[in-house]
């Protein structure tokens, strides 16, 4: 059982090039979520998809795009690749069991992005 | 609005406890403690969902003022292997967030022997 996986582990960029994150979860959650973290800000929701076929802007939603492929699978796209956007980015799901009820997310490993 | 940790850094010795608050400034419906270890993933710990819950995991506890809008998580006893950053994440009380929580800035636990 892998639980969130996460591809590529590591990545450089240089600026205004593209790329896509790619996640996937086997734990059948509806819910699945990006995260950016930098040093001393946290996690910061970049945006999350509540379930197959619906996605919504999180916290810094800018310069990122989404997809929710399938069920299993959420990536997320730089377009045009800034060195703002160097960061760690995290991948979690979750199977919240109400709208506002109990939501354990599991991450993934993470993806290490350097833009120069 | 992101919730406010404190202290930003602990630093321990084995055996020594250690407090780590998280205050919001709107009301709660949940507070989630999370762990990570360096170059790792977040890896949860413990959900509070009511007024004064407290929970334990090992050595660790929390509890949860719904009133004061805070959670605070209790070290006994630390280990080496406590070090790391923990993050507290919280889910708005009322609307719709539906799952989306938003984390803490962390702290940052170090415990040497």
């Amino acid at each position: 059982n892998a639980g969130v996986t996460q591809t590529p582990k590591f990545q450089v960029l240089k600026t205004g090039q593209s790329m896509t994150l790619q996640c996937a979860q086997d734990m059948n959650h509806n819910s699945m979520y990006w995260y950016r973290q930098d040093p001393g800000m946290g996690l910061r929701l970049i945006y999350y998809s509540a379930s197959e076929g619906t996605t919504d802007k999180g916290e810094v939603p800018n310069g990122y795009n989404v997809s929710r492929l399938n069920k299993r699978e959420f990536s997320l796209r730089l377009e045009s690749a800034a060195p703002s956007q160097t960061s760690v980015y995290f991948c979690a799901s979750s199977e919240p069991k109400t709208r506002q009820g109990p939501n354990i997310q599991y991450f993934g490993a993470g993806t290490r992005l350097s833009v120069l | 609005q992101q919730p406010v940790q404190s202290p930003q850094a602990v630093i321990l010795r084995e055996g020594e406890d250690a407090v780590i608050n998280c205050s919001s400034s709107k009301a709660l419906y949940s507070v989630h403690w999370y762990r990570q270890k360096h170059g790792e993933a977040p890896v949860f710990l413990m959900i509070l969902l009511k007024g004064g819950e407290q929970k334990g995991h090992e050595k660790i506890s929390a509890s949860f003022n719904e009133k004061k809008q805070q959670s605070s998580l209790y070290l006994t006893a630390s280990q080496l292997s406590y070090s790391g950053t923990y993050f507290c994440g919280t889910a708005p009380a009322g609307g719709t967030s539906y799952g989306k929580l938003t984390f803490g800035q962390g702290t940052i636990l170090t415990v040497h022997p």
